[in-house]
């Protein structure tokens, strides 16, 4: 089944702990991207990666890190997690870039205690 | 700068009512993509439409039907006949061309459309 998987789904941590979320996608995608969503902002761009070892800053990369070495993953990286990163997280992906239909992942809500 | 504006916070209507959802969006390039998303309450992200800023035709899948004008730059999404299962907080978005350096994707704020029975 073609699918884009993250993990964990559910996380709960403290200021400070330095956490990553993973994000796999089985369907051989160039373009992966992560967003964030919030109550009334809708969803913001983090980072986005056109294909393996290219990755390029969204609206909102302030505090995460990502990396693209294989094609199928592209982790996200919160070195010093701050409460203010609480959020749901969308890891997305599409064949070519912003021109092909982007399939998301189930999201993963993050508690920053 | 990129921009998506949903006006509509939240709206609310009666089972079988037709009900458009409005986006506006500002941009630059001559070259761009409009998309809707659909979040249900079960809070995954269905991909609806994309629409390539050369292509103004209107496009009608079922019940939805989307309205894109440039000259307003509007792109807006009606559902027609409505039913509960369409209850959901949409989203519009925008990004730049695609290869041309704005591989970004700015999405609006949604609008929450609640359909009761």
């Amino acid at each position: 089944e073609a699918q884009v998987t993250q993990n964990p789904r559910y996380l709960i941590t403290v200021t400070g702990k330095k956490l990553t979320v993973t994000c796999s996608q089985n369907m051989n995608h160039e373009y992966m991207s992560w967003y964030r969503q919030d109550p009334g902002l809708g969803l913001r761009q983090i980072y986005y990666s056109m294909n393996v070892e290219v990755t390029d800053k969204g609206d909102v990369p302030e505090g995460y890190k990502v990396s693209r070495k294989e094609k199928r993953n592209f982790p996200l990286i919160l070195e010093s997690p701050s409460p203010n990163q609480t959020s749901l997280y969308f890891c997305a992906s599409s064949f070519s870039g912003l021109a092909g239909n982007q399939y998301f992942g189930p999201g993963t809500r993050l508690l920053v205690l | 700068a990129q921009k998506v504006t949903q006006a509509q916070t939240e709206i609310s209507v009666v089972e079988k009512e037709d009900v458009t959802l409005d986006c506006v969006y500002e941009t630059r390039d001559t070259t761009y993509y409009l998309f809707w998303y659909k979040q249900p309450p079960s809070g995954e992200l269905v991909f609806l439409i994309r629409r390539n800023s050369f292509d103004e035709q209107n496009e009608i899948s079922g019940r939805y039907s989307w309205n894109f004008q440039k000259s307003t730059s509007s792109f807006n999404f009606t559902i027609t006949a409505s039913q509960v299962v369409d209850s959901a907080v949409y989203f519009c978005a925008l990004s730049g061309a695609q290869g041309g350096g704005s591989e970004k994707l700015v999405f609006g704020k949604g609008t929450k459309l609640t359909v009761n029975p």
